[in-house]
């Protein structure tokens, strides 16, 4: 069965920390993964995405991800938080016609 | 761009009144719609997928007579919850696939109905 684990609830760093949130899959075929962001309010918006190639994915607002197939995880990283990245993170594994979303890890940053 | 709205962003009615819930894009034209169900500290699940001028495809579980969608047009789809029941309270978030965007999904901002 095609599923996302992310096995944090809730992280609190402080700012200027790094921070690295995990994600599990388990997908039948070659997965496409991403990331989502979602703010209070606001819609879920697309922080990286992985298809193909270059297992490092580079995203919006200095977050990266690495896709390791023998681990099956694709963990968001970011070297240095800022409190502007307080905010609930998705990851989610599929094709743009379905994706399957993990239950959501909430960041919160402590000055 | 791709930015999508939805409306209301938030309501509430009373047990067995139906509720309309507008999603539309902005800014491309919207060939799929998706409609996406959020309980508290859960996942979005995905209730069904909509292609303009089709029926909607409904996941497992989602009933098709309580969860009316319409995609009319390339810029707007709707979900109409009929006879509202205090189980149907969630958080619901449509998103939207088109025009140059064939390979991602842009959301909006949710809304989140009450029915008491």
């Amino acid at each position: 069965a095609q599923s996302v684990t992310q096995p944090d609830i809730h992280i609190t760093v402080s700012e200027g920390a790094s921070l690295e949130l995990r994600c599990n899959y388990s997908y039948g075929a070659t997965p496409y993964l991403f990331w989502y962001v979602q703010s209070p309010g606001q819609g879920l918006q697309l922080l990286l995405k992985y298809f193909s190639g270059d297992t490092l994915v580079q995203g919006i607002k200095g977050f990266e991800a690495e896709f390791k197939r023998s681990q099956s995880s694709f963990n968001l990283r970011k070297p240095s938080v800022h409190w502007s990245d307080a905010a609930e993170y998705f990851c989610a594994v599929g094709a743009s016609d379905k994706l399957i979303f993990g239950t959501g890890t909430r960041l919160q940053v402590f000055p | 761009g791709a930015v999508v709205s939805q409306h209301p962003s938030w309501v509430i009615c009373k047990s067995g009144t139906s509720v309309k819930i507008e999603c539309r894009s902005l800014d491309f034209q919207a060939t799929t719609m998706f409609w996406y169900r959020q309980f508290p500290k859960q996942s979005l699940m995905l209730m069904a997928t909509s292609n303009e001028g089709s029926k909607a495809t409904y996941e497992q579980g989602v009933e098709k007579d309580k969860f009316l969608i319409n995609h009319a047009s390339l810029t707007l789809s709707t979900l109409t919850v009929t006879s509202a029941h205090p189980e149907d309270s969630s958080f619901y978030i449509c998103s939207a696939r088109g025009g140059g965007h064939s390979d991602e999904q842009f959301f909006g901002p949710g809304t989140r109905l009450t029915v008491l």
